[in-house]
């Protein structure tokens, strides 16, 4: 389909290993973002892409945090270090512009556990 | 800072039947955005409907539709002739004008009683 693709769809890893999240948007859309959710919770907003400027990094919780967006396409979420409280469904949404109407797309989000 | 409260952590409703979920926020602004997401186990988040906080009009699509009350800063969602499909999470979000990210409530788990 030509929905928000992400993978992993699951990932279980020890703490302390590095994990990278891949999220391959909607074709045209220049905002992306990505969101945490854990269990029970609502979203919670990571870091925001436009086009080519710089991102917006103000809801990474930490350091060990860090997401990249390549050629304004496909996106990794990379989180070092990981601790237990990591563990959470890591959502991506893309849209087709900036713009506070427009609706986010979203994939399917990886279930990240560790262990 | 802007936050979003749904009080209903879950509801229940007969299918057929009508039911409203309820979500106020809080908010210093006056222009934003509001929208309904809905969650269904497959975790995609899919977005139900949205209103614009300069329209008075309340946002209608299909069997679902919102009533927006500026000035008590409420969002409630009405689902009417209630389906099996329908059952899911359901997020209430909110979202400044030119703003990059969206807050969320944490959720109402609704049930159809078929």
């Amino acid at each position: 389909g030509a929905g928000v693709s992400q993978s992993p769809s699951n990932k279980v890893t020890e703490k302390g290993k590095d994990v990278e999240l891949r999220c391959d948007p909607i074709s045209g859309h220049t905002a992306l973002y990505w969101y945490r959710q854990s269990l029970g919770q609502g979203l919670e907003f990571l870091i925001y892409f436009q086009g080519n400027s710089a991102p917006d990094k103000s809801g990474l919780p930490s350091d060990r945090f860090s997401a990249e967006r390549t050629g304004g396409s496909v996106s990794t979420l990379t989180i070092q270090r990981t601790q237990q409280e990591d563990s959470a469904v890591y959502l991506c949404a893309s849209s087709y512009r900036q713009g506070s109407n427009q609706p986010q797309h979203f994939g399917d989000g990886t279930r990240l556990s560790i262990l | 800072a802007q936050t979003v409260t749904q009080s209903q952590p879950e509801m229940s409703v007969q299918e057929a039947e009508t039911v409203t979920l309820s979500c106020t926020y809080d908010t210093s602004e006056s222009d934003y955005y509001l929208f309904w997401y809905k969650q269904p186990p497959s975790r995609q988040m899919i977005l139900v409907i949205r209103q614009e906080a300069y329209k008075q009009q309340n946002a209608t699509e299909n069997r679902f539709s919102v009533n927006f009350q500026k000035a008590a800063k409420s969002f409630s969602l009405k689902i009417s002739d209630s389906q099996l499909g329908d059952a899911a999470m359901y997020f209430c979000a909110y979202r400044r004008y030119n703003n990059n990210d969206m807050r969320f409530g944490a959720g109402t788990r609704l049930t159809v009683k078929p």
